[in-house]
């Protein structure tokens, strides 16, 4: 069975910085691309990273581009989501997603909550 | 940005009752490669997103076949035939044709 796990939220305040770790299990993680997506308090769904399966590549949609960090470790099944200068409108559940070829976000973790406010 | 248009924003349905999602893209989806990357994901109350249907019209596996997806290019429908109490929630639609990946405002179906 597919396992997304996420933990590292919190409150932090406007301009530090919070890195959120995904342990996954039950599938070959460097076989999967991985990606983390937000959703605002009430709000749709927005992408915010994604990563190669061996981490050679990222990407990233511009409103946190150069403030997020997506990263991995292979060895330890691990995903991470390092982010810097944090702002208001960065709070949200942030989910890590598994990408199948072609099909991301295939499976979902149940989400870590940021809030950022003073 | 691709913006996905989600109509309509409320649906209520009784039991049994067919109902369909319209998603309507700013661009065609269709993507170089001949595949149209939009899919269709369910988020029930206090849980997270799930994959319905990729590709327009691909069942993801364990989703039930009461769940169908059609359309091209620009215009993109789901269909529940047959709506049972388990399918309510917010249905998004999602494209993966163009970067950056983008969702639609979600259509959430209230069982009457």
């Amino acid at each position: 069975e597919v396992q997304l796990v996420e933990t590292g939220g919190g409150l932090v305040q406007p301009g530090r910085s919070l890195k959120l770790s995904c342990v996954a299990s039950g599938f070959t993680f460097n076989n999967y691309w991985m990606s983390w997506t937000r959703q605002a308090p009430g709000k749709g769904l927005e992408w915010v990273a994604s990563i190669t399966n061996s981490g050679g590549s990222t990407y990233y949609p511009d409103s946190v581009k150069g403030r997020f960090t997506i990263s991995r470790d292979n060895a330890q099944n691990t995903l991470y989501l390092q982010m810097n200068s944090l702002r208001s409108e960065d709070t949200a559940t942030y989910y890590c997603t598994r990408d199948r070829i072609f099909t991301p976000f295939d499976y979902w973790g149940q989400g870590v909550m940021v809030t950022v406010s003073s | 940005d691709v913006v996905l248009t989600q109509t309509p924003p409320t649906l209520s349905a009784t039991i049994g009752q067919s109902v369909s999602i319209s998603c309507r893209s700013s661009q065609s989806l269709l993507d170089s490669d001949g595949d149209t990357y939009l899919n269709w994901l369910l988020q029930r109350p206090g849980q997270s997103p799930q994959l319905l249907i990729y590709s327009v019209s691909n069942l993801e596996s364990g989703v039930p076949n009461r769940f169908s997806g059609s359309g091209s290019e620009t215009d993109f429908t789901l269909k529940i035939s047959g709506v049972e109490a388990e399918d309510l929630g917010v249905y998004y639609c999602m494209q993966a044709t163009h970067a950056p990946f983008t969702f639609g405002s979600g259509t959430k179906l209230e069982i009457k």
